[in-house]
């Protein structure tokens, strides 16, 4: 089953602008993370935040962690034409070896 | 990263008939591999864990005899769909962790299977 939702499911932005997406869950985890799916492919990661964490960041990628409220988001900066896609959360689950995907958001960067 | 490979990428087939797609792990070794199910513009639903050497563990509400999987070795599992319907036609997706300890996943490519 889902772990949760993200939010917003589709979002369009003009390219230099930023994307923030949102992703809540259900359960404790261990860690959280967001992948990048471009249409009818595989899944790409992207960047990993564990739950003694708060923040992290990679490159154009921040990644915030509430533990409390069971909710993150990723904010892309600068977003690019290249960045569309669709972006989904995924939870690592204690005792549970796979992940669970959250219900994705569809950017669309318009150059 | 590790590479996961994923055949055949697309397959079109008349209902009745059974289709196998593999999944491989070309520069690593995997004793877990997990196949995921998605439909158009919808999330990844987990269908099973696939384990080298032993039974996969199916999730519930999957279908054993309708979704065989088959993890021979440390580098291959693949999943057939026997006597595929309409209602089968979907994106499967195979995934992997390069570690025991590794966190990420890898992906294939994917295999969009349409049933006629």
């Amino acid at each position: 089953s889902q772990q949760g939702e993200e939010d917003p499911q589709a979002l369009s932005i003009q390219e230099g602008e930023n994307a923030t997406m949102n992703c809540s869950y259900k359960t404790s985890i261990n860690n959280l993370q967001w992948y990048r799916q471009n249409s009818g492919r595989g899944l790409v990661h992207l960047i990993l935040i564990r739950s003694n964490e708060r923040e992290k960041h990679s490159g154009r990628l921040r990644v915030t962690l509430d533990t409390s409220k069971k909710s993150s988001s990723l904010l892309i900066t600068a977003s690019r034409a290249a960045d569309t896609a669709s972006y989904f959360c995924a939870t690592d689950r204690t005792g549970r070896r796979a992940l669970t995907f959250g219900s994705g958001t569809r950017l669309q960067v318009q150059p | 990263g590790a590479v996961v490979s994923q055949h055949p990428s697309r397959v079109i087939c008349k209902s009745g008939t059974s289709v196998k797609i593999e999944c491989r792990s070309l520069d690593f070794q995997a004793t877990t591999m997990f196949w995921y199910r998605q439909f158009p513009k919808q999330s990844l639903m987990l269908m099973a864990t696939s384990n080298e050497g032993s039974k996969a563990t199916y999730e519930q509400g999957v279908e054993k005899d309708k979704f065989l999987i088959n993890h021979a070795s440390l580098t291959l599992s693949t999943l057939t769909v026997t006597s595929a319907h309409p209602e089968d036609s979907s994106f499967y997706i195979c995934s992997a962790r390069e570690g025991a300890g590794d966190e990420k996943l890898f992906f294939g490519s994917g295999t969009q299977l349409s049933v006629l």
